[in-house]
């Protein structure tokens, strides 16, 4: 079965510090990692999405670092804000292929 | 904006009961999905349609089945709730238009099964 693992399950980070969460994947037939963000109550929504053929792509606070070789990408959150408090999943995808296969998340809180 | 609006937020049935979670997409999508998501566990894939009457089996299919009988509205039915079926389901679409078409969430219904 397709997976894509994710770490940590939980993050508590201090306001405008750095948030990392890491995910790793063993399907190199996966060519679109896209990341979404949740917020309570809400359903997840799009926040960034990298091709293989990037090693890094940055949106504001918002970057993700991809590690072809290693099968490993990672978001990281500079200055993180409590707005910024939400559960985040990172995903994969195979192009033409509808199916996402989605990490377990990370609950990130963002303290003042 | 697309929007994807599910017909409940919070559902509680009895075991044995049959259940309907409808989802209804206005932006003429072509795929629709239904997840479960549960803590540590993410969102799961039970089923998926690319077209009207098509269907395709997830990652967790026992104990589900779908509809689709017009483009904008999938159902997941729940043929005999059973308790380890509670959980917050979420229903997506996307286009279809291309490999890297973003999936639309509804805002989930929480389902408990007494």
């Amino acid at each position: 079965q397709q997976q894509v693992k994710q770490s940590p399950q939980s993050l508590i980070v201090q306001k405008g510090g750095i948030s990392i969460i890491n995910c790793a994947y063993e399907n190199t037939a996966f060519d679109y990692f896209p990341w979404y963000q949740q917020f309570p109550g809400k359903g997840p929504a799009l926040l960034i999405a990298i091709r293989p053929d990037v090693s890094e792509k940055k949106e504001g606070r918002f970057t993700i670092s991809f590690n072809k070789s290693a099968k490993q990408f990672s978001l990281h959150i500079m200055d993180s804000q409590p707005g910024d408090s939400a559960t985040y999943f990172c995903a994969a995808k195979t192009g033409g292929y509808q199916k996402v296969t989605f990490g377990t998340g990370t609950k990130l809180q963002v303290i003042p | 904006d697309v929007k994807v609006t599910q017909s409940s937020r919070y559902l509680v049935k009895r075991t044995g009961e049959k259940v309907f979670l409808e989802c209804v997409q206005d932006m003429d999508h072509e795929n629709m999905f239904w997840y479960r998501q549960d803590p540590g566990l993410g969102l799961r894939l039970i089923y998926f349609s690319y077209d009207v009457k098509m269907k395709e089996k997830g990652d967790i299919p026992e104990g589900y089945s779908v509809s689709r009988e017009k483009k904008e509205r999938f159902s997941l039915i729940l043929e005999s709730a059973s308790t380890n079926q509670t959980s917050m389901y979420l229903c997506a679409s996307t286009s279809g238009a291309g490999g890297r078409d973003t999936q639309y969430f509804g805002p989930g219904t929480r389902l408990t099964v007494l």
